[in-house]
């Protein structure tokens, strides 16, 4: 079955270091999005990308980069990490937006930057 | 950037009562969609809604959008304990190309 995985799924990291968090789908949807999730502020959009080669700044992007090398795979950078950056953070894809198809959510990736 | 509020944040219901949860927006959207998110899962995408006063319906809930294409709602008639969750409105302005802009949620917690 088609799915989208997220790893790894858990993370304790210190500050300062670099984070990659992987997102993987097999649906070969073209978009692609990282989310994250705090307490009082919902699911906030870091980053997202339309197709290969692009990439797109969300409404939290400071601190974050992204890279879109294949139709599948979408990680996610924390250059330097901050305490700030301790979240949850859910990746998502969909065929499209404005054809109005469904996102699939990953199962998430618990960070904690101590 | 756009913004959808959603109100209220937290909802506490007696298992069996009604619950609604509102979406809002100062803009006119081109597309609404319901996502629903057990505790400690994932959200899981509940329905689109695209035209005007668009209502549907998949079992006790049911979901309209206003005439305005400005604010939604999400109706869940006689609760269930398997309701408990959060349920997050997300909407798109056009084009798609902002990605989906998701509201707060609304946290129901339904007491037995």
């Amino acid at each position: 079955d088609a799915e989208i995985t997220q790893s790894p799924r858990h993370k304790i990291t210190e500050t300062g270091r670099q984070v990659t968090l992987a997102c993987h789908q097999t649906w070969n949807h073209n978009n692609m999005f990282w989310y994250r999730q705090d307490l009082g502020h919902g699911l906030r959009l870091i980053h997202y990308s339309y197709g290969v080669q692009d990439t797109n700044k969300g409404e939290v992007s400071d601190g974050y980069s992204v890279s879109r090398s294949n139709t599948e795979d979408l990680p996610l950078t924390l250059e330097s990490a901050a305490s700030s950056q301790t979240s949850v953070y859910f990746c998502a894809s969909s065929r499209g937006i404005s054809s109005g198809n469904t996102i699939y959510f990953g199962e998430g990736s618990w960070l904690t930057v101590v | 950037g756009q913004q959808v509020m959603q109100i209220p944040q937290y909802q506490h219901v007696q298992e069996g009562e009604d619950f609604t949860t509102y979406c809002n927006s100062s803009t006119t959207l081109s597309n609404i969609q319901w996502y629903k998110q057990r505790p400690g899962g994932h959200p899981v995408f509940l329905i689109q809604l695209v035209k005007s006063g668009e209502v549907k319906k998949q079992k006790r809930l049911t979901f309209q959008f206003g005439e305005a294409k400005k604010n939604s709602s999400l109706h869940i008639t006689a609760t269930q304990t398997t309701d408990v969750g959060t349920y997050f409105c997300a909407a798109t302005s056009g084009g798609g190309a902002d990605g989906l802009t998701f509201g707060k949620g609304t946290h129901l917690i339904i007491q037995p």
